[in-house]
């Protein structure tokens, strides 16, 4: 029950393409959705949160989508650039401080000029 | 505001060596996770502090693994008689009090040859 399934395991768009990643969980007492990405070397990085009052949260070029009742969270970014080209992490926890993330397994998205 | 720092970046040791990780939160942070990446998988919960006090260590092998955060210092994080199955990037999060959004260091590199 404290899974969290992300998809696809990996992801080819074009610059200016809309990539989408998927994730579902199961656990309905996680009330906190980060995205995060991780470039190779690096720590992962938050990118953005939702929590499950809203349906959508947008911030730049990446937007969130949340279904509640069928508890699934989607990334997607706009306009994609080979900048963007790393991995990303979705992941869920109880709000509370000191809530332990579990994460997906993650999609590794390459943006081909 | 510094961020989330970690050393060693890399950390190489023989089969029943000794690797101590370290990890100083943010500023302002009193609360420490740790993580676990295998490779080409999603990072696992291993333990959650705050200061003198483990507060969730479910994630946490049941033997060689340790982890404090001192009064004073930085987080560190033991493994005893490294095997080379211990071989894996490890990340340090912090979080304020109240807000629960973690924050990632840069990771330790763990190779046991």
């Amino acid at each position: 029950q404290q899974q969290v399934k992300q998809s696809p395991q990996s992801l080819i768009v074009q610059k200016g393409g809309i990539p989408i990643i998927n994730c579902a969980y199961e656990n309905t007492a996680f009330d906190y959705f980060p995205w995060y990405q991780q470039f190779p070397g690096k720590g992962p990085a938050l990118l953005i949160a939702i929590r499950p009052d809203v349906s959508e949260k947008k911030e730049g070029r990446f937007t969130i989508s949340f279904n509640k009742s069928a508890k699934q969270f989607s990334l997607h970014i706009m306009d994609s650039q080979p900048g963007d080209s790393a991995t990303y992490f979705c992941a869920a926890s109880k709000e509370t401080s000191g809530s332990r993330l579990t994460f997906g397994e993650g999609t590794q998205l390459t943006v081909n000029p | 505001n510094a961020g989330v720092m970690q050393n060693p970046r890399h950390l190489v040791r023989r089969r029943g060596q000794e690797a101590r990780l370290r990890c100083s939160p943010m500023k302002g942070h009193s609360h420490v996770y740790w993580y676990r990446q295998l490779p080409e998988e999603g990072l696992k919960f291993m333990v959650y502090l705050q200061k003198e006090n483990i507060i969730d260590e479910s994630g946490m092998p049941k033997e060689r693994f340790s982890a404090e955060f001192p009064k004073e210092g930085p987080s560190i994080l033991r493994i005893q008689q490294v095997v080379r199955g211990d071989s894996a990037a490890y990340f340090c999060a912090s979080s304020p009090p109240v807000v629960g959004t973690q924050y990632f260091g840069p990771g330790t590199r763990l190779l046991v040859l």
